[in-house]
């Protein structure tokens, strides 16, 4: 079975700063991996999707990578704004029969603070 | 407004008593999916669909049905609603079986059973 650790559970950062979240996975055989993000009391909001075949993509601020053979990506927020803050999750989809099967990691809870 | 449209938003009801919590888009898409989403344990799949009469498990499907009776609709459907199935549910969907494109997330449906 699929495992997604997210780490860390929880970042505070003042505003401006360049930060990275973590994502591992422990099955490498995936068909693409997302990253979302969830504002309280919110549905979930994707932000950027990779397939397998991808490194990494790019979308303003953020950009996320890919290393199936190590089973990480990162999300990497550029000059963090308070309205960055939310929950951020990642989810792998898997090869094989199972496709449509989506396993999410427990998410970083992100605040920036002015 | 392309979108994931649940219903209710807010649901408490009494064990045993079977519910259903509606969900529509708008987009055509091909994929929907549920998820539950508890404190600790973060979101799991519950059900999902790649087409009109394609149903599949995910994580946790005991206790819960699904139908696709239509592309627009994925109705989540408690026969016996238990206190273990109070959570927070969202249901998404996703154009091409859901596994090229992102995931839209509606705004979730909280059930508390007592």
């Amino acid at each position: 079975k699929q495992e997604v650790t997210q780490i860390p559970a929880a970042l505070s950062v003042p505003e401006g700063e360049n930060l990275v979240l973590n994502c591992s996975f422990t099955d490498s055989a995936i068909y693409n991996l997302q990253w979302f993000r969830q504002d309280p009391g919110k549905g979930l909001t994707s932000l950027l999707l990779i397939q397998s075949s991808q490194r990494e993509q790019t979308s303003g601020r953020l950009n996320a990578s890919l290393d199936k053979s190590s089973g990480r990506s990162t999300l990497y927020i550029a000059a963090s704004q308070p309205g960055d803050s939310a929950t951020y999750l990642c989810a792998v989809i898997l090869r094989g029969s199972t496709l449509g099967r989506l396993y999410f990691g427990r998410g970083t809870q992100l605040t920036v603070w002015p | 407004e392309a979108q994931v449209t649940q219903n209710p938003r807010y649901l408490i009801t009494v064990t045993g008593k079977k519910l259903t919590v509606t969900c529509s888009q708008n987009m055509n898409h091909e994929y929907m999916s549920w998820y539950r989403q508890d404190p600790g344990l973060g979101l799991r799949q519950i059900y999902y669909s790649m087409n009109v009469e394609v149903t599949d498990k995910g994580d946790v499907p005991e206790g819960y049905k699904v139908s696709r009776k239509e592309k627009r609709n994925f109705p989540l459907i408690l026969e016996s609603p238990s206190p273990n199935q109070t959570s927070l549910y969202f249901c998404a969907s996703s154009d091409r079986t859901g596994v090229d494109s992102p995931l839209h997330f509606g705004n979730g449906t909280r059930l508390t059973v007592t």
